[in-house]
């Protein structure tokens, strides 16, 4: 499958600020990207699907505003936790569709204080 | 949002025993996958399924697409130590890219 690489895997963030996770599809032009959320000892659940060029799609109950994404290239994805609250604290996952199945980050641990 | 339902939630077994956990869903999907989780990372893929019936091996590792294409089962001979993470059973909604996961089973290997 692609190789996925996702950064940072851990950040902690006061209250308010905003943070930004990359995701990076390194061997394979990936025209959607997938963005999960984890908590803990909690499946995953898809968040949103990341378009190139264009707007991504979001899962019913999670805030477009909340949860920026962007995916200007074939190759990277970024979603950003806007104005991020104690509540946000979870496990980010990204993946990637290759030619040969889904590939996941490697998780990005996001604290907020 | 839609999950599918993995049973059993955990499973506490001794070092050498099978395993054996299923999947089971209210919809049809044309794609079934079981991935490994290990704690802080994201998961791998273990066995991908393609066709209803479709019975696929992968060293001891072992899994089918359920003949309805509503459920799928992974099985796993032998364990060891390493098999312990979760296990989740994943399947692409139709007629798109998306993939729904089940809740998960939690493996721990005694020795």
């Amino acid at each position: 499958g692609a190789v996925v690489s996702q950064h940072p895997s851990r950040v902690i963030c006061k209250s308010g600020t905003s943070v930004k996770i990359e995701c990076r599809s390194l061997d394979f032009q990936a025209t959607t990207m997938f963005w999960y959320r984890q908590f803990p000892k909690k499946s995953l659940m898809l968040m949103a699907t990341s378009n190139e060029g264009s707007k991504a799609t979001y899962e019913q109950g999670v805030e477009k505003d909340k949860f920026l994404i962007n995916h200007a290239s074939l190759t990277l994805s970024t979603l950003t936790v806007t104005s991020a609250h104690p509540e946000d604290s979870s496990f980010y996952i990204c993946s990637v569709r290759g030619p040969y199945g889904y590939t996941f980050g490697s998780g990005t641990r996001l604290t907020v204080v | 949002g839609q999950q599918l339902n993995q049973s059993p939630q955990s499973m506490f077994i001794q070092e050498g025993e099978d395993v054996s956990m299923n999947c089971t869903s209210s919809s049809i999907f044309n794609t079934w996958l079981w991935y490994k989780q290990d704690p802080g990372e994201g998961p791998v893929l273990l066995i991908a399924l393609y066709k209803a019936g479709e019975l696929t091996s992968n060293g001891r590792l072992t899994a089918q697409f359920g003949i309805t294409r509503k459920d799928s089962f992974l099985n796993i001979s032998a364990s060891i130590p390493s098999d312990v993470g979760i296990y989740f059973c994943a399947g692409q909604v139709r007629n798109t890219d998306k993939l729904i996961f089940g809740t998960g089973t939690r493996l721990q290997v005694f020795p």
